[in-house]
């Protein structure tokens, strides 16, 4: 069965770069969500999605921004990147209100 | 606001103890509670899933019971193995609309031989 995709699976930037994560939900799910995973804490909520719209908003701060597209993929654009940015940066997504699956992830790495 | 907890933050015990891991959340509000298994650095696999309307789920080796009016939930590992070791992640999805779900912060488990 198709799982979401996130792409890419490793990512190192310079600090004051940018970055643009991607995820692919399973087909016909309807909501993505964005979490950031910081060393050794637990996921963090950033962002979701319901049908390309903007449906909860988390920790995000104002140097990162989301979007959802007609094909469902979501994209999660960082600017300014600080050390503190590195982390795991998951994709999930849902369907209504079945369960959430998870990507493998992208770990970002800041130097 | 939900807040999730879980108790222990690690725990080290040697292959073959039956184990019990704790999770706890503040508002018994929830659509489900699911645990993840995360082994360092890779990403999140769901173990079992509970609903609301059930007391517990059953995998394996694993058992996890849920008591919504308390807001707890444990995760029981029989016969724990080596291959068990990883970080156990408890998450809460609240009722009321598509929403997030809220993590907690883990029980660090590490079974030696």
């Amino acid at each position: 069965a198709a799982g979401v995709i996130q792409s890419p699976r490793h990512l190192i930037k310079e600090k004051r770069e940018t970055a643009t994560l991607k995820c692919y939900p399973i087909p016909r799910h309807d909501t993505v969500y964005w979490y950031q995973q910081g060393p050794g804490q637990d996921p963090q909520f950033l962002i979701s999605f319901y049908e390309k719209m903007q449906s909860d908003k988390g920790s995000i701060p104002d140097r990162f921004s989301a979007q959802q597209f007609s094909d469902y993929h979501s994209e999660l654009n960082m600017s300014s990147l600080e050390l503190g940015d590195s982390a795991l940066y998951f994709c999930a997504s849902s369907l209504a209100e079945t369960p959430l699956h998870f990507g493998n992830g992208t770990r970002l790495t800041v130097t | 606001k939900q807040e999730v907890t879980q108790i222990p933050a690690a725990l080290s015990v040697p292959e073959g103890e039956n184990l019990v891991l704790n999770c706890s959340f503040t508002d018994s509000a929830i659509y489900n509670l699911q645990w993840f298994r995360q082994d360092p650095g890779k990403g999140l696999t769901s173990l079992l899933l509970i609903q609301s309307s059930q007391r517990e789920q059953t995998s394996g080796r694993l058992n996890a019971s849920l008591d919504k009016s308390s807001g707890r939930s444990t995760l029981y590992i029989a016969a724990s193995q080596p291959g068990d070791s990883a970080t156990y992640l408890c998450a809460v999805r609240p009722s009321g609309g598509y929403n997030k779900l809220i993590f907690g912060a883990g029980t660090r488990l590490a079974v030696h031989p």
